[in-house]
């Protein structure tokens, strides 16, 4: 049973409009969300990360929207650039006595110049 | 320095081989992980070290066998695998392994195993 679900397998977007990447997730003791970013043949890289007591955290063209009640997150980057093309991952942890993270399946990007 | 470094990028082995991976950061992090990753899937954890001792271990089969032989150092010996083990094997670390952290992650090990 998949407790971070990213539904939607891919995503395509005109360069310079916004991208929104969503998340739902089941378990209700994850209280720390991350979305990393992967290229082809390399490994995750961290984006940005916010913490159940927040409902936003932003930085730069990247924020975070994280709604508890609907167990629901999002990715906004906006503009999108092409450079932004890459698997987008979805990860939780439960915190407390350890960092495990659960990620989602991931979500290709593709920005069209 | 926020690299994760993994060696070697590439390796094909048979099912009676003995191989090892290797990982190393030098970020002073105090907990190095394991993870797997199949193709079109999320990775899935294998094993975490926390301060050089096995803190988890996700039920791996034993012919996989990790081993921290220093805060920087983490290895994954390798053992009569079977072809369903061909992934991509991802090492991370992060400073700590209690309260939430961010995982860096090396490029990872694309094992094939014939």
């Amino acid at each position: 049973d998949q407790q971070v679900k990213q539904n939607s397998p891919s995503l395509s977007v005109q360069e310079g409009r916004i991208s929104i990447l969503n998340c739902d997730y089941t378990n209700s003791m994850f209280d720390y969300f991350l979305w990393y970013k992967k290229y082809p043949a390399e490994g995750p890289t961290f984006l940005i990360s916010i913490s159940s007591i927040k409902d936003k955290n932003e930085d730069g063209r990247f924020t975070v929207f994280l709604n508890k009640s609907a167990k629901h997150l999002s990715l906004h980057i906006v503009p999108s650039q092409p450079g932004d093309s890459a698997v987008y991952f979805c990860a939780a942890s439960e915190g407390g006595a350890n960092s495990k993270l659960t990620f989602g399946k991931g979500i290709t990007l593709s920005v069209r110049p | 320095d926020t690299e994760v470094t993994q060696t070697p990028k590439h390796l094909v082995m048979g099912m009676t081989n003995k191989k090892s991976l290797k990982c190393e950061q030098h970020m002073g992090h105090r907990a190095m992980y394991w993870y797997k990753q199949k193709a079109k899937k999320p990775p899935e954890l294998m094993f975490v070290y926390s301060y050089e001792k096995l803190s988890i271990n996700e039920s791996v089969p034993s012919r996989f066998s990790p081993e921290c032989p220093n805060s920087s150092l983490l290895n994954l010996h390798l053992h009569a695998l079977q072809p369903e083990d061909s992934a991509l094997y991802l090492c991370a670390s992060s400073q700590g392994f209690t309260g939430p952290e961010k995982l860096f992650f090396g490029s990872g090990t694309q094992l094939s195993v014939l």
